[in-house]
């Protein structure tokens, strides 16, 4: 069975910094990995999300992930977060070659930034 | 281009009851998957619904139903609500068979069970 673990529940950090959020999977196959993120009282929207070829993906805001193959990784970077970066990030994956088959999602990194 | 719409987006029932959630899929999208978000947790797959067949179904009982309409639309019934159904019930939709797209998601409906 696929799983997701997200290494962080909570981080706070103060603008400027930067942010790395830890992505960990167990799937058995071609994956398919993607960052979404929740702001408050809104719907779950796309950061980034990696099918093939360069493992650095850009996404938007700012925002990008590194997919390591060997460490069954994931991680999400952002060089300088700023105030509206406060949010929940959910790390997902799901396998095969069809992206909207049914995603197994981590248990989120509740970020908040200080001003 | 409306995105993905669900409806009510507050409900609040009784133990026991049954509730119907609804959901209209993003224009262009044919695949609806329902998850559960319980409070300070991911969401979970509920199941996936494609030519008005599931097409794949996580860990929830049978008391979970759904159905989809010949236009996409997507209902999510929960039968003999427990305390434990209240959470964040979301919706997503895709294209099945491209590779190369993602689930849209609505905004979500709160069932509150008491």
């Amino acid at each position: 069975a696929q799983s997701v673990s997200q290494h962080n529940h909570h981080v706070i950090l103060s603008e400027a910094a930067s942010l790395e959020l830890g992505c960990n999977y167990s799937y058995g196959g071609t994956v398919n990995l993607f960052w979404y993120v929740q702001y408050p009282g809104q719907h779950l929207q796309l950061l980034l999300k990696y099918f093939s070829g360069d493992p650095l993906v850009k996404g938007i805001k700012g925002f990008e992930a590194e997919f390591i193959k060997s460490k069954f990784s994931f991680n999400l970077r952002k060089p300088s977060v700023q105030w509206s970066d406060t949010a929940e990030y959910f790390c997902a994956v799901n396998g095969g070659n069809n992206a909207g088959n049914m995603l197994t999602f981590g248990g989120g990194t509740r970020l908040m930034v200080k001003p | 281009d409306a995105g993905v719409t669900q409806s009510p987006t507050h409900l609040i029932k009784t133990r026991g009851q049954q509730v119907t959630l609804r959901c209209s899929p993003k224009s262009g999208h044919d695949t609806v998957s329902w998850y559960q978000q319980a409070l300070g947790q991911g969401p979970q797959f509920i199941f996936q619904y494609y030519e008005e067949e599931e097409r794949q179904r996580g860990n929830f009982p049978d008391r979970f139903s759904g159905h989809q309409f010949p236009n996409y639309s997507s209902e999510l019934n929960v039968n003999a609500l427990l305390l434990g159904d209240s959470a964040l019930y979301l919706c997503a939709s895709s294209i099945l068979g491209r590779a190369d797209t993602e689930a849209f998601f609505g905004q979500g409906t709160r069932l509150t069970v008491v």
